[in-house]
């Protein structure tokens, strides 16, 4: 197994920019979920999945959207970049609510300059 | 407010020499708790989990932590530190009843000296 993968590990933007950040598992986790870490910050969370379909808001969800069409992939789109979207993002993953234990990804590295 | 806080935003070590890093946690209930640990430029890794029953619980690489209900608190300890064991701890939790939401402390960052 991967794991939880995400891709890419870096990339610069431009403000106003739109891109999409990808995230996989292979792991047949229900519950998925986006965080950025800021630095001298812990993770904050951003949006979160718990099945194909159903996505909710974490807490910092603007400026962001997010889809799950499968269970395996859950990418984290930002339509319009701004400076305040420099940060890694993180992906996770768990099998079901009550699993608890979350498997995050390598991350990616976001600069909007 | 429900927060997490880790109080130490830096500590350093000398090898050999024991740790603990602090967690303190401001929920009604007692929440679910996690240490995780990220190395330089990676993801994070689970060390340990509480969720119920002995309030010390072993985890990986040596680490183990302690559940103080009447503290609110979640210390990580080891009793030898590595110099591998430089990086950064975060202490997390999930509120009872949270979709698995983590939500984390702001992380201690950990120098070990030779």
């Amino acid at each position: 197994n991967a794991g939880v993968t995400q891709t890419p590990k870096f990339r610069i933007l431009k403000i106003g920019q739109s891109m999409t950040l990808q995230c996989a598992q292979d792991m047949n986790h229900n519950y998925m979920y986006w965080y950025r870490q800021d630095p001298g910050m812990g993770l904050k969370l951003i949006y979160y999945s718990v099945g194909a379909g159903i996505t909710d808001k974490g807490e910092v969800p603007n400026g962001y959207n997010v889809s799950r069409s499968t269970t395996e992939d859950f990418p984290l789109r930002l339509e319009l970049a701004a400076p305040s979207q420099t940060s890694v993002y993180f992906c996770a993953s768990t099998k079901t609510r009550d699993s608890h234990e979350q498997y995050f990804g390598p991350g990616t590295r976001l600069t909007v300059t | 407010a429900q927060s997490v806080t880790q109080p130490d935003i830096h500590i350093t070590v000398s090898e050999g020499a024991s740790l603990e890093l602090r967690c303190n946690y401001s929920y009604g209930a007692t929440p679910y708790l996690f240490w995780y640990v990220q190395s330089p430029g990676q993801g994070l890794q689970l060390l340990l989990k509480y969720f119920s029953g002995d309030t010390l619980v072993q985890g990986i690489k040596g680490f183990e932590a302690e559940f103080k209900r009447s503290q609110s608190s979640f210390n990580l300890r080891k009793p030898s530190v590595h110099w591998s064991d430089a990086a950064e701890y975060f202490c997390a939790v999930v509120p009872s009843g949270g979709y698995n939401k983590l939500i984390f402390g702001a992380g201690t960052r950990l120098a070990v000296h030779p």
